[in-house]
């Protein structure tokens, strides 16, 4: 399967600053990237689906304007945490769709958020 | 609409024991099904997946599931639990909806020695 890194892998900021979390798709060409948050011993909530290219479709209850998405080549997401609170302390974790016809996604490691 | 239901929220077993993880499913369509593990602090990792090909699916490090329509169920099951398989398990199933997919709410794994 297809190799996903995401940087950085633990991240502390302050409330009120902004913070991005990049991933790559590093040996596969991902038309369609997922970012999902999950908070401890929850599940994975999907947030959003970036497509290469055009905008992202935000899931019911995601500010777009406070998670925003840039996926601007077939290798590279980005997910900006923007003026971010205490609450928006999460794991964050991108995914990679396989390919058109496939529903398989290969999963980044994931990205710590922490904010004090 | 889809949905998933991971029965347990956590199940123990002891080392060498056999290991099942519960999972309905619903779905108006043909769905794709998965089952993920997650270690702490760690990504997912594809244990083994259904397409609509054989309902017997056989994934890495010895788990596997069967696929059973008639009682919408994807459980997963491994003869013979190791201490490594301790962690968090997610059922997922996807097919509809421009890929979209919906993850159970896990099961976490505690293998005794």
């Amino acid at each position: 399967g297809a190799v996903v890194s995401q940087h950085p892998s633990r991240v502390i900021c302050k409330s009120g600053t902004s913070v991005k979390i990049e991933c790559r798709s590093l040996d596969f060409q991902a038309t369609t990237m997922f970012w999902y948050r999950q908070f401890p011993k929850q599940s994975l909530m999907l947030m959003a689906t970036s497509n290469e290219g055009s905008k992202a479709t935000y899931e019911q209850g995601v500010e777009k304007d406070k998670f925003l998405i840039n996926h601007a080549s077939l290798t590279l997401s980005t997910l900006t945490v923007t003026s971010a609170h205490p609450e928006d302390s999460s794991f964050y974790i991108c995914s990679v769709l396989a390919g058109a016809s496939s529903y398989e996604q290969y999963f980044g490691p994931g990205t710590r958020l922490t904010v004090t | 609409a889809q949905s998933v239901t991971q029965l347990d929220s956590h199940v123990s077993v002891s080392e060498g024991t056999p290991v099942l993880l519960r999972c309905n499913y619903s779905s108006s369509y043909s769905p794709s099904l998965f089952w993920y593990v997650q270690h702490p602090n760690k990504g997912l990792q594809l244990l083994l997946k259904y397409t609509s090909a054989a309902t017997l699916v056989k994934g890495i490090n010895g788990f596997e599931a069967e696929f059973k329509k008639s009682e919408t169920s994807f459980h997963l099951t491994k003869p013979s639990a190791h201490m490594s398989d301790a962690a968090e398990y997610f059922c997922v199933v996807s097919g509809t909806g421009g890929f979209k997919t919906i993850f159970g709410a896990g099961t976490r794994l505690f293998v005794k020695a």
